[in-house]
């Protein structure tokens, strides 16, 4: 059966303070994996898609990574306005369109 | 101007009465879903539709049934609600079934049912 874990469950952070979220996935045919960041009393908002092993992409503090079993969300020097749950999806070569998600990292970040 | 609008924002009704949910994407995607989101903030699919053609209906009770006039809209209504039907439900669109990166959600209809 397809599973996406995340953890930790939630992380507070200081400011300036870099860590890194977790996303495992067991998918057989993995498509793409996803990072999402979601606010309170919002909608999920797209961050990354990674298609393949050894890939990277960055966007201002985040950084994704992906490897065959898992990806991780580096997050460098956070600032407050980072606080946050991040979801991690991945979609397999056979379910067309379908993402499954995990249950998500609350990122906390004080100043 | 908001790319995936869902209305309403809040709901809270009995038990036992019908609702729905409505949504509209203005991106010109081809592809729409309806996702549920429970307390634990896990977000599971519900339905997915494609042109006007239902393409993903998940494990969902009867109860639900998704309607899609034209493919920008797709809305959601539900009968004789329950107790555990209370969640936040999320509606979101794609390009189409392949280029589905960066899913665009709309902000969550939150249902309470008392």
């Amino acid at each position: 059966e397809d599973q996406v874990t995340q953890s930790p469950e939630a992380l507070r952070l200081q400011e300036g303070e870099s860590s890194s979220l977790n996303c495992s996935y067991t998918v057989s045919g993995l498509r793409g994996l996803f990072w999402y960041r979601q606010d309170p009393g919002k909608g999920p908002e797209f961050l990354f898609t990674l298609y393949s092993a050894g890939e990277e992409k960055e966007k201002e503090r985040l950084k994704a990574t992906l490897t065959k079993k898992e990806s991780f969300l580096h997050i460098t020097a956070p600032k407050p306005e980072d606080s946050a749950t991040y979801l991690c999806a991945v979609q397999k070569e056979t379910s067309g369109s379908r993402l499954t998600f995990g249950e998500g990292t609350q990122l906390t970040v004080n100043p | 101007d908001t790319a995936v609008s869902q209305t309403p924002k809040y709901l809270v009704t009995q038990m036992g009465n019908d609702k729905s949910i409505k949504c509209e994407q203005n991106l010109g995607h081809d592809t729409m879903y309806w996702y549920k989101q429970d307390s634990k903030k896990f977000l599971k699919i519900m339905f997915s539709y494609n042109n006007k053609e239902l393409i993903i209906n998940e494990t969902v009770p009867n109860r639900f049934s998704p309607k899609s006039p034209d493919k920008a809209h797709l809305n959601l209504h539900i009968n004789s609600l329950e107790l555990g039907d209370s969640a936040v439900y999320f509606c979101a669109s794609s390009q189409d079934v392949l280029r589905t990166y960066g899913y665009t959600f709309g902000s969550g209809t939150r249902l309470t049912v008392v």
